[in-house]
């Protein structure tokens, strides 16, 4: 497997576009993470999914945060509109069943909104 | 519920030297507990996890951690530092709960001198 794929790496944008953040999971994970790291506030969870079902978005900081899994091997992560509050690394990761059992990252995508 | 704290956001040691980063737990119940690292520009990468096997594990890069329950700590550790081991490290804790989410420390970042 080719591990946890995040598009794009990289992503530049204006305050008030609308941006997409894509992951692909690792085949056969039943659980989906999308965190959030800024030097000021570390590694934050936004949004997490267990069999493509939303389970806790507490996380998500605003309403302009959306977040869907319409399959097991796809899920999107929305901000409309950016600003450039949301500057940040968002990874996404996957993680198996089962207590003991790992999550893998993905490699992050960097926003920056300008 | 379970936390994480992980003590010294900066950690710098000579090269050569004994790698000490510390972390402790809180948890109601026996808990499964995990090092990640993160190089720069890239996402986390699992070090080692304890499952409740052995107490004392051993991962990659020379690294190993051993879990204390008296203590509640689960501190990692290198005989000798090199170099490359210059990163961020986090300790997580899997939530006992049926969500199964990883709860972070806010990370250590570990500088390495020459």
């Amino acid at each position: 497997d080719a591990g946890v794929i995040q598009s794009p790496r990289h992503e530049v944008t204006e305050m008030g576009q609308e941006v997409t953040l894509r992951c692909k999971p690792i085949s056969g994970h039943d659980y989906l993470f999308w965190y959030r790291q800024t030097m000021m506030r570390g590694l934050e969870l936004l949004i997490y999914f267990n069999n493509n079902v939303p389970i806790d978005d507490s996380g998500m900081p605003e309403d302009r945060f959306s977040a869907k899994m319409p399959n097991a091997s796809f899920s999107t992560l929305k901000i409309q509109p950016s600003e450039p509050r949301d500057s940040a690394v968002y990874f996404c990761a996957s993680r198996a069943a089962g207590g003991g059992t790992e999550a893998f990252f993905g490699q992050g995508t960097r926003l920056t909104v300008v | 519920a379970q936390s994480v704290t992980q003590l010294g956001s900066h950690v710098s040691v000579s090269e050569g030297a004994l790698v000490l980063l510390r972390c402790n737990y809180s948890s109601s119940v026996p808990p499964y507990l995990f090092w990640y690292v993160q190089y720069p520009n890239q996402g986390l990468q699992l070090l080692l996890k304890y499952t409740s096997a052995a107490t004392l594990v051993k991962g990659i890069n020379g690294f190993e951690a051993e879990f204390k329950k008296s203590e509640t700590s689960f501190h990692l550790t290198k005989p000798s530092a090199h170099m490359s081991d210059a990163a961020e490290y986090f300790c997580a804790v899997s939530d006992a709960g049926n969500n199964r989410k990883l709860i972070w420390g806010l990370g250590t970042s570990l500088a390495v001198n020459p």
